[in-house]
């Protein structure tokens, strides 16, 4: 059964914070991914990684890095949590080949900024 | 760019009736792939149906059906005999082969099915 897990499913931090968010997949997919949900507006794409050491920014990148030391894991990291962050955080992955491949994702994380 | 566009923030529908949630993209692109995920109140995702812009039968799952129009640039979920459990959001989303591995979603419909 494929799974793609997160560190939380809620998370409360303090504005200023550091806060990292854990993502571990166990499909040996290449291509890994963070979004974050809001209200109508959908998932929109904070950064992506198509391999090890490597990552690409999305559509809004800004307050947020990610790190990817190992295939199975990609973290998303808020260097000082504000409240404008506080929203769904999900992690997705997917095989690299193939228009046809979906994406998995993992249960989210709501972080609330207080 | 590319954009998907759902236009019913919210939908009801009577218990084993059929519900259709409309999705419509835009891209300049020919090869891509359209999807549909549903996300219940627990905050999975789940994947219900893909559909290949080459493909030329509308995909079927079961109960969830794409009414696939290219011309129209519309790929619209059909679901047949509606549950309870069917009660979700639920999302469309893109990828095109010249747009990396990336994905585009809509803003979601929300679905109640009534008993």
């Amino acid at each position: 059964d494929v799974k793609v897990t997160q560190s939380s499913r809620y998370l409360v931090k303090r504005t200023g914070e550091k806060v990292f968010l854990e993502c571990v997949q166990d499909m040996d997919h290449e291509n890994m991914f963070w979004y974050r949900q809001d209200p109508g507006l959908g998932l929109r794409l904070i950064y992506f990684s198509y391999d090890v050491k490597m990552k690409e920014k999305g559509d809004i990148p800004e307050g947020y890095s990610v790190s990817r030391e190992k295939k199975e894991r990609f973290s998303l990291i808020l260097e000082s949590a504000s409240t404008n962050q506080t929203s769904m955080y999900l992690c997705a992955s997917r095989q690299l080949a193939g228009t046809y491949n979906e994406q998995f994702f993992g249960p989210g994380t709501r972080l609330t900024v207080l | 760019a590319q954009k998907i566009t759902q236009t019913q923030p919210g939908m009801f529908v009577q218990e084993k009736e059929a519900v259709t949630l409309d999705c419509t993209y835009d891209t300049s692109d020919q090869s891509y792939g359209l999807f549909w995920y549903k996300q219940p109140s627990s905050g999975e995702m789940i994947f219900l149906i893909y559909q290949g812009s080459y493909d030329e039968q509308n995909a079927t799952e079961g109960r969830y059906s794409l009414n696939f129009q290219k011309a129209r640039k519309s790929a619209n979920l059909v679901i047949s005999a509606s549950q309870l459990g069917d009660s979700a959001m639920y999302f469309c989303a893109m990828r095109d082969i010249n747009y990396g591995q990336n994905f585009v979603f809509g803003p979601g419909t929300r679905l109640s099915v009534l008993p």
